[in-house]
């Protein structure tokens, strides 16, 4: 399947770790891009290719892709953290999206 | 410093073509590898890639809306611009134009996005 699955809600309590994952076939074998989103605003670059951050983005956050899932992990989840995040690969120069997770710090 | 910023009407009617406008800043899309993209979001809903346009003027395009689609460098060095015929009240959405540095990569940075909606 060339779609990208992800959970539609990721809850965490303020201090721990929020795992947000992204399923497909084989995806080990595609970069993987996490995005975050916050009402009113634009998407953020959090992760690429697989677990590379960008500058400015905390240590927190982190990225991982094995076998067919790839997962973003954001350690001591804070209350700011809270956001729609989004997964993307390229498939043959066409950009797929997963269908976005949102997380909720609680 | 990389920015980008997206225009377009806010209010078009059912049946006519929408012009974007994405106008950056702090890189060339002359540069090898660079990439200018641009997405959509209908209010409550997941981000949509739409088409993406290359250094070398290649042009890609999501496959459900390539026939309405078109991408192309503006007059300007600085602007890209997509059309999208026929709206209709479903392509009410934010609009976003986003920075590909290198080809396969992420998209590094977005435009803040233009809300566009589509009514009679």
């Amino acid at each position: 399947s060339s779609e990208l699955t992800q959970s539609l809600s990721v809850s965490v309590a303020p201090g721990q770790t929020a795992s947000i994952t992204c399923g497909r076939d084989n995806i080990e074998s595609k970069n993987v891009h996490w995005y975050q989103q916050k009402p009113g605003q634009a998407p953020v670059l959090v992760i690429y290719r697989d677990n590379k951050r960008p500058s400015g983005i905390p240590e927190r956050f982190s990225g991982s892709n094995s076998g067919n899932t790839a997962t973003l992990t954001i350690s001591r989840a804070q209350d700011g953290d809270e956001a729609d995040y989004y997964c993307q690969v390229w498939d043959t120069n066409i950009a797929v999206f997963g269908g976005g997770t949102k997380l909720t710090v609680l | 410093q990389i920015t980008l910023k997206e225009s377009a009407p806010s209010l078009v009617k059912p049946t006519q073509t929408l012009t974007l406008t994405c106008t950056f800043s702090g890189f060339s899309l002359s540069t090898s590898g660079v990439g200018v993209g641009w997405f959509r979001q209908p209010p409550g809903k997941a981000l949509e890639w739409l088409a993406l346009i290359y250094w070398n003027d290649d042009k890609r395009y999501t496959p459900s809306l390539e026939k309405r689609l078109t991408v192309a460098k503006g007059t300007s060095k600085n602007q890209v611009v997509l059309s999208v015929t026929h709206m209709d009240p479903m392509d009410t959405a934010t609009y976003y134009c986003a920075h590909r540095p290198v080809v396969g990569d992420a998209f590094h940075l977005w435009g803040q996005g233009t809300m566009v909606a589509v009514s009679s």
